[in-house]
């Protein structure tokens, strides 16, 4: 398999700014994919990134570096709801839009 | 829409015992997943289908068939039930790259326990 690399977790203040990390393996990539997947809920798409470059969607916003096999998601003006677990899924060439989850960031947001 | 569609939610299974998940979407994806989702790992893929007739293996197809007959179903059959498959099964659906946006949708899941 492809090797997907994200902290496990990560804690952050309601109100701040977070970046999630992802790293993994660059042979045959074809884009990225970002999901948000609550406890006991199924995932939801978020970002894809397929060109280098930053990506905003409101309060997300992707990073993608195809050279450096390198995603980030970026979340602001973090909100209580936000808690949740951040999963990173690059796509490879192969057939069947397969995409490959990593474990996924578990983001915990305080007061 | 009623989106990707899975029943049971939940099931409880003896070891041996076989058992039918069943995914529906009515989107006109093209193309359907199943995964599981053991808990703190991420999703693995379990079958995939590019279109009605066509299914093909993924990372971990051992103690599973699919079946793809129509394109809005994609049911997974568990034969023999081992505690190892106790697991959260995802079902989900996306087009082709070919047509575009091609982010998967996800099924609620079914929370399935092998005693």
């Amino acid at each position: 398999g492809q090797n997907i690399d994200q902290p496990t977790e990560m804690t952050a203040t309601e109100g701040a700014i977070v970046q999630i990390n992802c790293t993994y393996q660059t042979s045959g990539f074809n884009g990225l994919f970002w999901y948000q997947q609550h406890a006991g809920e199924a995932p939801t798409f978020l970002s894809y990134n397929v060109l280098d470059g930053l990506e905003e969607k409101g309060r997300f916003s992707s990073f993608l570096s195809r050279s450096k096999g390198y995603s980030y998601l970026l979340l602001k003006e973090l909100q209580m709801k936000d808690s949740a677990s951040y999963l990173c899924a690059p796509a490879f060439t192969g057939g069947g839009n397969k995409l490959t989850f990593g474990t996924g960031t578990q983001l915990k947001v305080e007061l | 829409n009623a989106g990707v569609t899975q029943t049971p939610k939940f099931r409880i299974l003896k070891i041996g015992q076989s058992m039918t998940l069943q995914c529906a979407q009515d989107m006109n994806h093209n193309y359907m997943y199943w995964y599981r989702q053991d808990p703190g790992m991420g999703l693995k893929l379990i079958y995939y289908s590019v279109g009605a007739g066509i299914t093909d293996k993924g990372e971990v197809p051992n103690g599973y068939n699919v079946s793809r007959s129509t394109t809005e179903d994609f049911p997974l059959r568990l034969e023999l039930a081992a505690p190892s498959q106790t697991s959260v099964y995802f079902c989900a659906s996306s087009y082709s790259h070919v047509q575009g946006d091609y982010e998967q949708y996800f099924g609620p899941g079914t929370r399935l326990t092998v005693t």
